[in-house]
This record gives C-alpha cells, structure tokens and sequence, in this order.
C-alpha cells in the first residue's frame, strides 16, 4: 500500500502566485516526521522543510510552509511567491519512527513549472 | 551544515563489470545510511539501510548479491553493483542519518551510473 501519496503529477503557477503541493501519508507509527524536498535537473536533493508527528504548529520556512492536517493525514507544501528558480520536482516524504526503522519514504513527486 | 559526499558522480561502465559508489559524512557520525535509486522522471526507491558494522537490510525486491553494500566506518558506506546490466542504469543516491539533537538525514549529490 502507498505510504505517501502525491497526486498532482505536474503543476503550472504564475510567476509570484502561491501554489499548493497536495501530500497524504499512512502511517500507524504514532511519532514520524513529513518532509518536503526539492529536485532540479542537476539531481540534488534539497531538503525544504520538516514537520514532527507532535508539533502543534505548522512549520514554516521562508516562502514554504506545510498545512498539516493530522487527522486527515496530508501535509500540503505551500509555496508563497513562487519564482522562476522553483521551478523542478517536488517530493513529499516520510520517515517513521524506530518501529519504521527510521526509513524515509518518498512520493511519486510533483513536477512545478513556474510561467514568466 | 552537515554535507554528504558521493564518489563518484557519474560513471559509464561495460555490461558485466563491477562498479562501486561511495557514500561519505564529511562532519559527522552516521549510524545509519540508506541507498536509493532513481530511474528518469520516478521517485526516489529505497533499496536497503545500511547500519555500521552489521549487515545492511534489503527491501523487498532488491537483489542483495547484487548490490552489495559495506558500511564499515561511522563515516563511509560503499554499494557495489556487480555484474552490472544495462538495466541497472539509474541514479543511485545514498543519505546519511545524523542521529543528533535534529536527527536529520542529509543527502548526497547522487551517482549517475550508464552500463552500455
């Protein structure tokens, strides 16, 4: 079964638009965490931003922030201001805690094109 | 911050030979590392994790003779693919547990392995 879902294989935002990522997550894991990454072209890995299992407040950081919803169980990605550079792939992951040993685990990714 | 390095970063090889990727934490002690891949346009798929000093744990499908990994130091892990085939061509990116304050996992650069 899928752990981490993302259902939008390709997105397209107006250049300084916010767009929103969708992520859903399974888990029976009571303590895990939620990531989002960044892929360009060049492969790297970039991580974005990170949200606890426990934490009671949305994390942010800079234009990204995470709408969790826990009892829905999805971790939406927003991007404020979207610019020309955030163009890539986008992926949602999650890793569990010791009963998960501690994997990560990532969705299908999200393509984003930032339009001029 | 933490960095990961991988060596090396992309290599053709013939069918039939051997190829071993290197996986390095350059400012700190990783327990734990775990290997990817990644075919075009496809999320990252764990293949195994890798605890120092003990026999890395494969995930279901991942051929452990195959891929054979070494995680003999806190700051080095090896994957070797043996016998390689063209269909072994892929991205191969390993990422390293920094059990810490943060826990974090750091990624590296990735390892882009063609086999004509």
């Amino acid at each position: 079964a899928q752990k981490i879902t993302q259902t939008q294989p390709g997105m397209f935002v107006q250049e300084k638009e916010a767009v929103t990522l969708d992520c859903t997550y399974d888990t029976s894991d009571p303590s895990y965490g939620l990531f989002w990454y960044k892929q360009p072209s060049s492969g790297e890995m970039i991580f974005l931003i990170y949200q606890g299992s426990y934490d009671q407040q949305n994390a942010t950081e800079g234009r990204y922030s995470l709408n969790f919803q826990k009892a829905r169980k999805s971790a939406n990605l927003v991007i404020s201001a979207s610019q020309l550079g955030d163009s890539a792939m986008y992926f949602c992951a999650m890793r569990e805690g010791e009963g998960g040993g501690f994997k990560t685990i990532f969705g299908a990714g999200t393509r984003l094109f930032v339009k001029a | 911050g933490a960095v990961v390095s991988q060596h090396p970063s992309r290599v053709i090889c013939k069918s039939g030979t051997s190829v071993k990727i290197e996986c390095r934490s350059l400012d700190f002690q990783a327990t734990t590392m775990f290997w990817y891949r990644q075919f075009p346009k496809q999320s990252l798929m764990l293949m195994a994790t890798s605890n120092e000093g003990s026999k890395a744990t494969y995930e279901q499908g991942v051929e452990k003779d195959k891929f054979l990994i070494n995680h003999a130091s806190l700051t080095l892990s090896t994957l070797t693919v043996t016998s390689a085939h063209p269909e072994d061509s892929s991205f191969y990116i390993c990422s390293a547990r920094d059990p810490g304050a943060t826990d974090t996992q750091y990624f590296g650069p990735g390892t882009r392995l063609t086999v004509l």
